[in-house]
């Protein structure tokens, strides 16, 4: 298996304001994460793959500007909300594959549940 | 048609049952299948992953994987109330590395 943890949890913001999510892979190097977003009661959506050192590669729709996507190390990548609104309140996920695993299993972590007011 | 498909639910079925939930994709060329589970409110968890037709055993869960029907399905047995959630297919669609989810089947086990 493998661990992913991401940080805050959950975080209440005013509209306007930014808000960064940390995605860590703790028992792994991922040289590719994953995030997505979730609204209640609907399916996952992949918002973009994020790649170590490189830029991250975005999904039909999702506007790079708004959600900045940072990939710096092998264990650390972090999306940043840009001048949130409430229609981006949000639960926020990534996902990471172990390169070493021989498969293409995902990991995800815990998740991170995001209010604007 | 979608590249991949689960009946939504909700599938009720009373404890100690077999719960059979099942997944369909369009795409023959896929090779690996993933079977999560998602608690209301949480991320989703890998339960299974299956890559070779037939079945595949982990204590109460079994995948099965038929490439030629182009499905695969997971069973539960002996259900319990704790499995309740609902369930996401995953197929690596046309050998991408990332894979497509499904839109999940809601499980209800009822004491």
């Amino acid at each position: 298996g493998a661990v992913v943890s991401q940080h805050p949890s959950r975080v209440i913001c005013k509209s306007g304001t930014s808000v960064k999510i940390e995605c860590r892979s703790l028992d792994f190097q991922a040289t590719t994460m994953f995030w997505y977003r979730q609204f209640p009661k609907q399916s996952l959506m992949l918002m973009a793959t994020s790649n170590e050192g490189s830029k991250a590669t975005y999904e039909q729709g999702v506007e790079k500007d708004k959600f900045l996507i940072n990939h710096a190390s092998l264990t650390l990548s972090t999306l940043t909300v840009t001048s949130a609104h409430p229609e981006d309140s949000s639960f926020y996920i990534c996902s990471a594959r172990n390169p070493t695993s021989g498969g293409y299993e995902q990991y995800f972590g815990p998740g991170t549940r995001l209010t604007v007011t | 048609q979608k590249e991949v498909e689960q009946n939504s639910g909700p599938l009720s079925v009373p404890e100690g049952a077999i719960a059979s939930l099942n997944c369909t994709y369009s795409d023959r060329v896929s090779q690996s299948f993933f079977w999560y589970r998602q608690y209301s409110g949480k991320s989703p968890e890998l339960i299974m992953s299956i890559y070779s037709n037939g079945d595949k055993e982990d204590g109460r869960f079994t995948a099965q994987l038929n490439k030629a029907s182009q499905y695969v399905s997971l069973l539960i047995r002996d259900s319990q109330p704790s499995d309740s959630a609902t369930y996401l297919c995953a197929v690596n669609v046309g050998g991408s590395y990332i894979p497509t989810f499904g839109r999940g089947t809601s499980l209800i086990v009822h004491p």
